[in-house]
């Protein structure tokens, strides 16, 4: 069974270009959170997504990010207007339902610099 | 106050040595995760443990839920144990809080 499959695994963009982060749960997965780690920091959440339903964005900056998790295909995390504030690791993590005690499976993660 | 207080924030052991990181947590949890996080970045589930203590080679996880605590050990340390370890609660909808991590370099 394949985990949790993320990419690009590196990125680099330029101020004001966008950046799209894609995750791929584990198969049968349709739960995917995604999680902020900025350089010398710990994770942080970001945002909560069912299938076409996002559930929980409270820690989605307001601006310039958005999600998405449509019905065939990956999980899209989307910057726009990148700034050097950006740079971070991005996690995305799959669980087969609800939480509630269930695992949470993690990508690898997507290294966004922004020059 | 952090809802997830993790210590020793960095902790440095010669081979062999055994290993104590503990967690503590303000709010009402399902479930505590231990995470284990490499140079490089990739992240590794550890445990998840709503009650009692688990085991896995040489790790052992305990939690009290009562007092709102968890402790990760590690028997017999070996250099290849050297990672950040952060404990995790769910929270609210299910996403994870995590703690500041524990910086762990074990030395042959």
């Amino acid at each position: 069974n394949a985990g949790v499959m993320q990419n690009p695994r590196h990125l680099v963009r330029r101020r004001g270009q966008e950046a799209r982060l894609r995750c791929s749960p584990v198969k049968g997965h349709s739960h995917v959170y995604w999680y902020r780690q900025l350089p010398e920091e710990g994770l942080k959440f970001m945002v909560y997504l069912q299938k076409e339903n996002i559930i929980d964005e409270s820690g989605m900056p307001k601006e310039r990010f958005s999600a998405e998790f449509p019905k065939e295909g990956p999980s899209i995390l989307r910057i726009q207007q990148v700034v050097r504030g950006d740079s971070a690791a991005y996690f995305c993590a799959s669980s087969p339902r609800r939480q509630g005690g269930n695992e949470q499976f993690f990508g690898p993660g997507t290294r966004l610099t922004v020059l | 106050k952090n809802e997830v207080e993790q210590s020793p924030q960095n902790l440095t052991a010669q081979e062999g040595e055994f290993i104590t990181i503990n967690c503590s947590y303000s709010v009402g949890i399902s479930a505590l995760h231990w995470l284990q996080q490499h140079p490089g970045g990739g992240i590794v589930s550890l445990f998840m443990l709503s009650s009692g203590k688990k085991k896995h080679g040489r790790l052992i996880a305990t939690i009290n839920i009562q007092e709102k605590h968890s402790s990760l050990h590690i028997t017999a340390s070996h250099p290849r144990d050297s990672a950040v370890y952060i404990c995790a609660v769910p929270f609210n909808t299910d996403k994870l809080i995590f703690g500041t991590g524990t910086r762990l370099q074990v030395f042959p």
